[in-house]
């Protein structure tokens, strides 16, 4: 199974400053036409999780721009620009290269 | 609109059996490949199973394999996960979800399962 690691687990920024979260795979995500299979989801308090990004970079509909993800292969970020209130939530990435579909452990973001 | 909405948990015990349901409106789960994912409270997300669009190829956690069975009814529009032999740490919140290149797009509410004696 691919293993995703992801840091740190928690993590407190100011409202409007910058949130990293680091995500990486066991295994190299490239599928055969080069585009990584990574996604990102947001989780809120008794809320199930919405998925922000999928191949790593492609932001889902009406997910706002301040949420991108970069990287490839095995390390890939999520990066919320200019943290806002309502982003205060656990964000998972998961590999959807293979099955078993595995998640990383969550990284909790609250504000400072 | 566009809604998945579990039902069928609740509380049994341990070595007991559940069937657990999607119901999906404002979309054709025809068309859908769909998964359900697992949460023990308190702790993170855990795929469970796969189905493709027609039902004939399903694909399962080893974790799980041998106690759960996937199933879809697409004329119900309908999704179901039968699961036997239940342990106390099969506790979760289960949710199902559309899965489009593995990505999970659209999530349900949740259903809670909690195995007590």
């Amino acid at each position: 199974d691919i293993v995703m690691t992801q840091s740190p687990d928690s993590l407190a920024v100011s409202l409007g400053e910058r949130a990293t979260i680091n995500c990486k795979s066991s295994q190299i995500l490239y599928s055969s036409d080069n585009k990584s299979r990574l996604a990102w989801y947001q989780q809120k308090p008794g809320q199930p999780p919405k998925l922000l990004i999928s191949w790593a970079s492609t932001r889902e509909s009406g997910v706002p721009d301040r949420f991108s993800g970069s990287g490839s292969a095995t390390d890939f970020t999520l990066t919320i620009s200019g943290l806002q209130p309502e982003d205060v939530a656990v964000y998972y990435c998961q590999q959807h290269y293979t099955i078993p579909l595995t998640f990383g452990g969550g990284t909790k973001v609250e504000i400072k | 609109e566009v809604q998945l909405v579990e039902s069928g948990g609740g509380l049994v015990q341990p070595g007991g059996s559940l069937r657990l349901s999607c119901a999906a409106s404002g979309f054709a789960l025809s068309a859908y490949w769909m998964s359900w994912v697992r949460q023990a409270p308190g702790r993170g997300l855990e795929w469970v199973a796969n189905t493709n669009s027609d039902g004939g190829q399903k694909y399962y956690s080893d974790s799980l394999k041998g106690r759960i069975t996937i199933s879809r009814d697409n004329a119900k529009n309908s999704l179901y996960l039968q699961m036997n032999s239940l342990r106390v740490d099969d506790t979760a919140v289960y949710y199902c979800a559309t899965n489009a290149w593995e990505v999970l797009k659209v999530w349900g509410q949740g259903t809670l399962v909690t195995v007590s004696s």
